[in-house]
């Protein structure tokens, strides 16, 4: 059981700068799901994938933000001109389609923008 | 909005000590799920409770979940300080297939 698998598991930016962070999900998981957390809050939804295709995205969400999973296996996200708001653990899940179903959740990446 | 409550936010007990956290909320869930958090890491799995009334047990971990659906408890009888970290619920809701709703979570620390 590989599990779900973020990189990088740090990355420090400075504001202004472009990142870019990768998940790859466990490998018979339809669905991959991208989160932000704050220090000792709950997860907060920021977009969802069945399979390649992004079928939703979280209102709070700004355009700086943009996922991708091009070929329904590996996903990115990509914040464009980071700000110091955007300082956050970035979690990615994965599950089967079943809808409830429990999500694998990758040990994240925290990002820290100065 | 839809809305899951935890309580306590935070919690510090002695070893040994037994606790309850409280997950509630005004909706009503096809399921609900409690995950656990260590600094550092993802949230991970504990259980999932579907039916109304349903009684889990892990170890010494009793969940429950209220016959309404609706909310959920976590007891921990003699916790220990591996039980330390960050307690999360996630309800599924009827309207979505995909999308949970978390609540704050409980912090949990377990002194020796």
């Amino acid at each position: 059981d590989t599990g779900v698998s973020q990189n990088p598991r740090h990355k420090i930016t400075k504001r202004g700068q472009n990142v870019t962070f990768r998940c790859d999900p466990i490998s018979e998981h339809n669905r991959l799901y991208w989160y932000r957390q704050t220090l000792g809050q709950g997860p907060e939804f920021l977009t969802y994938f069945q399979n390649e295709a992004q079928l939703e995205k979280s209102r709070l969400l700004s355009d700086r933000f943009s996922a991708e999973r091009p070929k329904g296996s590996f996903s990115t996200l990509e914040i464009q001109r980071t700000e110091q708001g955007d300082s956050a653990m970035y979690l990615c899940a994965s599950s089967l389609t079943t809808g409830g179903s429990p999500l694998h959740f990758g040990n994240g990446t925290r990002l820290t923008v100065t | 909005t839809q809305l899951l409550e935890q309580s306590p936010q935070f919690l510090s007990i002695q070893e040994g000590e037994n606790l309850t956290v409280y997950c509630n909320s005004s909706s009503v869930f096809s399921s609900l799920q409690w995950y656990r958090q260590e600094p550092g890491e993802g949230p991970v799995l504990l259980v999932t409770v579907v039916t109304g009334g349903e009684v889990k047990k892990l170890k010494r971990l009793t969940f429950q979940f209220g016959d309404a659906r609706k909310d959920s408890s976590l007891h921990i009888t003699a916790a220990q300080p591996g039980d330390t970290g960050l307690y999360l619920c996630a309800g599924a809701t009827f309207g979505s297939n995909y999308q949970l709703i978390w609540g704050a979570g409980t912090k949990l620390i377990i002194k020796p």
